[in-house]
């Protein structure tokens, strides 16, 4: 069955400086999709990247972009100028092909200090 | 468009009574999911309709949970009877037929507190 891990239950990070968020996960399948989810204290779950297990290039969305290790089955979540909007909880997700289901982790509370 | 609507927001209940959530997907959405958000853990996927159809319910507590999605569009989840264990955030997500990702839009979320 496919896990997904997040070991990092709450990270800080200095106003306007980068941080790194880790998320592991399991699978034998070769092909699937990975997300990270953003969760702003009582705010809905929105997007914030997604990246497909065949394309070698790291996705990237502005000030987001991931470090995706297929071979280590890690895919890690980079904010670059982090600004007080985003603290919030980050979620790893997985989700195979073929199937609707998603795979969540635990997630990580960030906080962002001023 | 609009998003993933659902109410109501907050609902506070006594153990044993019952609780319905209500749920608006986006249009042309045929994918809907229920999850299951206890505090400070990720999401637990409760039950994914495609259309009108049951895809998986396998962790849904079927002896007090049910849901169900008339019609392929709106849907509601119930709890009868509630218990302590049950408060948690309940979110809905739909997500499209097509595109390569599929991926899900959530709704903000109904939090019960169940006393």
């Amino acid at each position: 069955a496919q896990t997904v891990t997040q070991s990092q239950p709450e990270m800080s990070v200095q106003e306007a400086e980068t941080v790194t968020l880790s998320c592991t996960y399991d699978t034998s399948e070769s092909d699937y999709y990975l997300f990270w989810y953003k969760q702003p204290p009582s705010r809905q779950m929105i997007l914030v990247i997604r990246q497909e297990a065949y394309k070698q290039q790291n996705a990237t969305e502005n000030r987001f972009s991931v470090n995706f290790q297929k071979a280590a089955k890690s895919f890690s979540l980079k904010i670059s100028d982090s600004q007080l909007g985003d603290a919030a909880m980050y979620f790893c997700a997985y989700r195979r092909p073929g199937t609707y289901k998603y795979i969540f982790g635990t997630g990580t509370r960030l906080k962002v200090l001023a | 468009e609009a998003g993933v609507a659902q109410s109501p927001r907050y609902k506070i209940i006594e153990k044993r009574q019952s609780v319905a959530f209500w749920c608006n997907p986006i249009s042309g959405h045929a994918t809907l999911y229920w999850y299951q958000q206890i505090l400070g853990q990720g999401p637990k996927l409760l039950i994914q309709f495609q259309n009108n159809g049951v895809v998986d319910d396998s962790q849904l507590p079927k002896d007090r949970f049910s849901a169900e999605r008339l019609k392929g569009v709106d849907s509601t989840l119930k709890i009868q009877p509630a218990k302590l264990e049950d408060s948690a955030v309940y979110l809905c997500a739909s997500s499209p037929r097509t595109g390569t990702y599929n991926e899900q839009f959530f709704g903000p979320g109904t939090r019960l507190t169940v006393l």
